[in-house]
């Protein structure tokens, strides 16, 4: 099993740029979260997708969209990058939502120029 | 506004010391807290705390939830530099999961 899958590692983009970060698990979970995490802030909660079909908004949404393809694969775009979006970004998954321990990617590191 | 704050911010111990790491929150509708390591890249659950008093072990690991005052803490003893991370603490607030700052340990020689 690899756990939680994320592609890119890195990426380095210009303001304005748009991109896709894919997030994929084989762990046949329910629900499905994309963090940032910038220093001395910890982890900040983006999106969340409970079950296949639906997202919510986490705490800082502004300047993202996600897409629960399917069971497995939660993608997360930046639309029209900014510096403020240079972050670490970490996909997760749980059985269910409810505070079940979560599952983390290895992060992508995103840098806004 | 719910909040989660870990204390401190940083630590640096020897081999062999004995640390305590501290959490403290403000949610509604407390279910749970958990605890997760962070080495270089994804965090890594240690533990989930959902009643009071009960101390959770896991070898040199141990944790304990105190609901009435609303703080964990996380202690390690004998520490060995293989425990040096970031340790996040995690409170569910109904969907959603705050985290703290996280502590970082660094453990030397």
């Amino acid at each position: 099993n690899a756990g939680v899958t994320q592609t890119p590692k890195f990426q380095v983009l210009k303001t304005g740029q748009s991109m896709t970060l894919q997030c994929a698990q084989d762990m046949n979970h329910n629900s499905m979260y994309w963090y940032r995490q910038d220093p001395g802030m910890g982890l900040r909660l983006i999106y969340y997708s409970a079950s296949e079909g639906t997202t919510d908004k986490g705490e800082v949404p502004n300047g993202y969209n996600v897409s629960r393809l399917n069971k497995r694969e939660f993608s997360l775009r930046l639309e029209s990058a900014a510096p403020s979006q240079t972050s670490v970004y970490f996909c997760a998954s749980s059985e269910a939502l409810g505070g079940r321990e979560q599952f983390f990617g290895p992060g992508t590191r995103l840098t806004v120029l | 506004e719910d909040k989660v704050v870990q204390s401190p911010l940083s630590l640096v111990v020897h081999e062999g010391d004995t640390v305590t790491l501290n959490c403290s929150y403000e949610v509604t509708n407390f279910r749970s807290l958990l605890w997760y390591k962070q080495e270089k890249k994804a965090p890594t659950f240690l533990f989930m705390l959902t009643s009071s008093g009960i101390e959770k072990k896991s070898g040199r690991l141990s944790s304990i939830l105190d609901k009435k005052e609303l703080f964990s803490i996380l202690n390690i003893t004998a520490t060995q530099t293989g425990d040096s991370a970031v340790y996040l603490c995690a409170v569910p607030n109904n969907n959603d999961m705050r985290f703290g700052a996280g502590t970082r340990l660094t453990v030397k020689p």
